[in-house]
């Protein structure tokens, strides 16, 4: 199984921009990491994925290590709405492409 | 909106019954995945079809089946039933399952068993 480690939850204050860690050491050179977020009662929502450059998209920017071995989401502007669990996860390009989905790391915005 | 249709919304349903969860993938995805979510275990693969085949088995119960029809769409079937099979089923799409795709989630069926 593709294993990611994250903190188990993290505040931030609203407006502020927020650093949400991933470390994902035994990532393959052809894996892609994704980002998916939760929000209460509602199925898992795709955030941004990449392979070895930043990445940016209208919900949020996604930096990956030089050697892979770690990312970090980041929320440039936290909004009460972003409070989720957000779930850092890495696809083997293997022929089972399913997500692999790790605890998460819960996130609190704070007003 | 994900683009994705499930339905039941809910279910409630006793021990030893049988149950069917439908998913309708987003316009143009051949990929459907299913997954279960309860509160002890979390997000868990179950199972992949792929424009009509099963490409991907997870942690799927031999009471559990799943199947891809022509049109896509997708359901699962869920058989004697117990108690610990109460959770949330999420079905997800992609366009063909590549790892650099990402997957568009529904809004998920809750199933209570009674």
């Amino acid at each position: 199984d593709a294993k990611t480690t994250q903190p188990n939850s993290m505040e931030s204050n609203e407006e502020e921009p927020v650093h949400l860690p991933c470390n994902h050491s035994t990532i393959s050179g052809t894996d892609y990491i994704h980002w998916y977020r939760q929000l209460p009662s509602q199925g898992p929502e795709y955030v941004i994925h990449g392979l070895t450059s930043n990445v940016n998209n209208r919900m949020a920017s996604l930096a990956i290590a030089e050697d892979r071995k770690s990312s970090t989401l980041i929320l440039h502007r936290a909004t009460l709405r972003d409070a989720a669990v957000y779930y850092c996860i890495y696809i083997s390009s293997g022929s089972a492409r399913q997500l692999t989905f790790g605890s998460g790391t819960q996130l609190t915005v704070l007003p | 909106d994900s683009g994705v249709t499930q339905t039941p919304k809910h279910l409630i349903t006793a021990t030893g019954q049988r149950v069917t969860l439908r998913c309708s993938p987003r316009s143009g995805d051949l990929s459907v995945y299913w997954y279960q979510q309860s509160l002890d275990q979390g997000l868990q693969f179950l199972i992949q079809y792929y424009n009509g085949e099963e490409r991907a088995k997870g942690n799927i119960l031999e009471r559990f089946s799943a199947q891809q029809f022509p049109d896509l769409h997708s359901e699962l079937n869920l058989s004697s039933l117990e108690l610990g099979d109460s959770a949330l089923y999420f079905c997800a799409s992609s366009p063909t399952g590549a790892s650099n795709q990402p997957q568009h989630f529904g809004d998920g069926t809750r199933l209570s068993i009674l």
